[in-house]
């Protein structure tokens, strides 16, 4: 599986959108991009994952460049709740095991 | 659909006891898998089942791990003479197993503490 590089941190205002980068510039034509979310001392939480198009749902929008080397993932109105480590990962469809980087570590500010 | 849950939440134990977790998947989820965390880290792949069959093992597996998922529901992840370096989130995670993109759900975790 392709390898991901995010910021180690980075902050965002209460109500504002938080954008999260993700690198993913060796990802291959049949992997997928997904985002799981860890808050403190919880199990990860999957938000979303896409393939080439733009994808949304009720927890955040994902962004696939073009050229898939890199996404965004936005999460529209940042509440305090939504602080935690973000994970991109990038992952072949048949691939049994995910693999976790270190993350973005997100604090929202009130 | 009430999510992956896992027993116990905590656990505190001394090194040279055994140790066993249980996890139990969404409903007519096929795989099921196990994963590591330890402080400050992104969780690592430790073995993963399809049905009741244990396809993947790695490396961090040692010897004295042993999972099984019997009837291919719930799993059980015991831990042998442990040791503190054990001490970690173990984390379990279940996925439909039939086409589509698969994506896995995590339950809570289990938090070993090896004193």
């Amino acid at each position: 599986d392709a390898k991901t590089t995010q910021p180690t941190s980075m902050d965002c205002a209460e109500g504002r959108a938080a954008n999260l980068p993700c690198n993913h510039s060796t990802i291959s034509g049949n992997e997928y991009v997904y985002w799981y979310r860890q808050i403190h001392s919880q199990g990860p939480q999957y938000i979303i994952h896409g393939l080439k198009n733009n994808e949304t749902n009720e927890m955040a929008s994902l962004i696939i460049t073009e050229d898939r080397k890199s996404s965004t993932l936005i999460l529209p109105h940042a509440t305090l709740r939504d602080t935690a480590v973000y994970y991109c990962i990038v992952r072949r469809i048949s691939a049994s095991k995910i693999i976790f980087g270190s993350g973005t570590r997100l604090s929202i500010r009130p | 659909d009430t999510g992956v849950s896992q027993d116990p939440r905590h656990k505190i134990t001394k090194r040279g006891q055994n140790v066993t977790f249980r996890c139990d998947p969404i409903s007519e989820h096929n795989r099921l898998y196990w994963y590591r965390q330890t402080l400050g880290q992104g969780p690592e792949f430790l073995t993963y089942f399809q049905n009741e069959a244990q396809l993947e093992k790695s490396r961090l597996l040692s010897d004295r791990f042993s999972a099984e998922r019997p009837k291919g529901s719930f799993s059980t992840l015991e831990i042998q003479r442990t040791e503190q370096g054990d001490s970690a989130m173990y984390l379990c995670a279940s996925s439909e197993g039939q086409g589509g993109t698969d994506t896995q759900y995590f339950g809570p975790g289990t938090r070993l503490t090896v004193l």
